[in-house]
């Protein structure tokens, strides 16, 4: 079975700090990604890796930066942490498309407060 | 540009059969997703199908796929309350097709 692990369950920060949120997946994926998920407005992409090094804006980007280092970790960063990003965040993982259709696996969230 | 749209909310008595419904927008998408999300949990995979099929079925779940209304169905037998959750439906992008766009979820709440 797939796993994607997300290193907290559960975050409290205070505004302006610097927050890490890491994701680590066990299949060899290429891809990996990042969302928030806010009521209402469903699952929104951050951003996205396609490979170790390699980066792809989503849609609500501000605000975030990504790391990928290594094939099988996905880091999120906020670089000053504020009160409107106090959201649960996943993360998921899967093979390139290519037409085969390849789901994205996720990880149990982090919900992350901002004080 | 691309969309998926469902309805909030599904209340359904238990035993019942449950139908949750979701539109998208992108007639190239090549795969449409069906994902459940219980209370505090991320999104685990239910089913998926591919775009030319009409139908799908896996044990008390039935997907139906109309193309031409481009409109997705996901049908629950014998509604259990370890049913109820957020059922989310995503279609893949149409210039990306490793991303995913979702709809805001259907949370769907059975009553005994």
């Amino acid at each position: 079975d797939v796993k994607v692990t997300q290193s907290s369950r559960y975050l409290v920060k205070r505004t302006g700090e610097k927050v890490f949120l890491e994701c680590v997946q066990d299949m060899d994926h290429e891809n990996m990604f990042w969302y928030r998920q806010d009521p209402g407005l469903g699952l929104r992409l951050i951003y996205f890796s396609y490979d170790v090094k390699m980066k792809e804006k989503g849609d609500i980007p501000e605000g975030y930066s990504v790391s990928r280092e290594k094939k099988e970790r996905f880091s999120l960063i906020l670089e000053s942490a504020s009160t409107n990003q106090t959201s649960m965040y996943l993360c998921a993982s899967s093979f390139p498309d290519r037409g085969r259709g390849q789901p994205q696996h996720f990880g149990d969230g982090t919900r992350l407060s901002i004080l | 540009g691309e969309d998926v749209e469902q309805s909030l909310f599904l209340s359904v008595r238990e035993g019942d059969s449950s139908v949750i419904n979701c539109t998208y927008t992108d007639s190239s998408s090549t795969y449409l997703y069906w994902y459940k999300q219980e209370p505090g949990a991320g999104l685990q995979l239910l089913t998926y199908i591919f775009s030319n099929m009409d139908m799908k079925q896996d044990q008390r779940l039935t997907v139906l796929l109309n193309k031409k209304d481009k409109h997705l169905s996901l049908r629950i037998a014998d509604t259990q309350t370890g049913d109820s959750a957020i059922y989310f439906c995503a279609e893949s992008g149409a210039y990306n097709t490793d991303k995913l766009i979702f709809g805001t979820g259907t949370r769907l709440q059975v009553f005994p």
